[in-house]
């Protein structure tokens, strides 16, 4: 079954202690992007990448960091975590730039 | 940068009537549509694209689209209440590195 996976799925966490999502695609996508969703904001880019070892900043990258090493996976980091990251964060792939985008079943992140 | 416009609702229909969704966008140059449908704390699910003016059907769904107007909207025929749901209108920024999506519209179909 094509699809994106995320992990953890919930995570309560204390301010400071660094943390990873993990996020991996089985659709030989070359494009991944992360994004959070807040209420009334909406959903925002965090960090997306067109290729392994190709990433790059999105509306909201500030606090965060991400890594592409291998083709199917594309984690985000926290080094840092403060409460105002505390948001529901998504990650997706896509076929290429421009294309429709295909999530994952998100990660509810709560800082402490 | 690019701006998608949603009436937030709530939509209330009830079941088996046409809902319609509508979506204005500001960037006149916009190439590619995309309509998701989010139910409460899950992730967006991919319902249609659209590509070029006119309408575009799959099952009880319709997508039209007037870049004219710079709208694009969604029908949903024979309305269920498994059809409640936050539809989510999206177009690619500039760059295509990312989705730009309005804020949603809630819809709620009742039986």
């Amino acid at each position: 079954e094509a699809q994106v996976t995320q992990n953890p799925r919930y995570l309560i966490t204390v301010t400071g202690k660094k943390l990873t999502v993990t996020c991996s695609q089985n659709m030989n996508h070359e494009y991944m992007s992360w994004y959070r969703q807040d209420p009334g904001l909406g959903l925002r880019q965090i960090y997306y990448s067109m290729n392994v070892e190709v990433t790059d900043k999105g509306d909201v990258p500030e606090g965060y960091k991400v890594s592409r090493k291998e083709k199917r996976n594309f984690p985000l980091i926290l080094e840092s975590p403060s409460p105002n990251q505390t948001s529901l964060y998504f990650c997706a792939s896509s076929p290429g730039r421009g294309r429709e985008q295909y999530f994952g079943p998100g990660t509810r992140l709560t800082v402490t | 940068q690019k701006e998608v416009e949603q009436n937030s609702g709530p939509l209330s229909v009830p079941e088996g009537a046409i809902a319609s969704l509508n979506c204005t966008y500001s960037d006149r140059g916009s190439q590619s549509f995309f309509w998701y449908r989010q139910y409460s704390g899950k992730s967006p699910e991919l319902i249609m694209s659209i590509y070029s003016n006119g309408d575009k059907e799959d099952g009880r769904f319709t997508a039209q689209l007037n870049k004219a107007s710079q709208y694009v909207s969604l029908l949903i025929r024979d309305s269920q209440p498994s059809d409640s749901a936050t539809y989510l209108c999206a177009v690619p920024n500039q760059a295509g590195t990312a989705l730009i999506f309005g804020k949603g519209t809630t819809l709620s179909v009742s039986s």
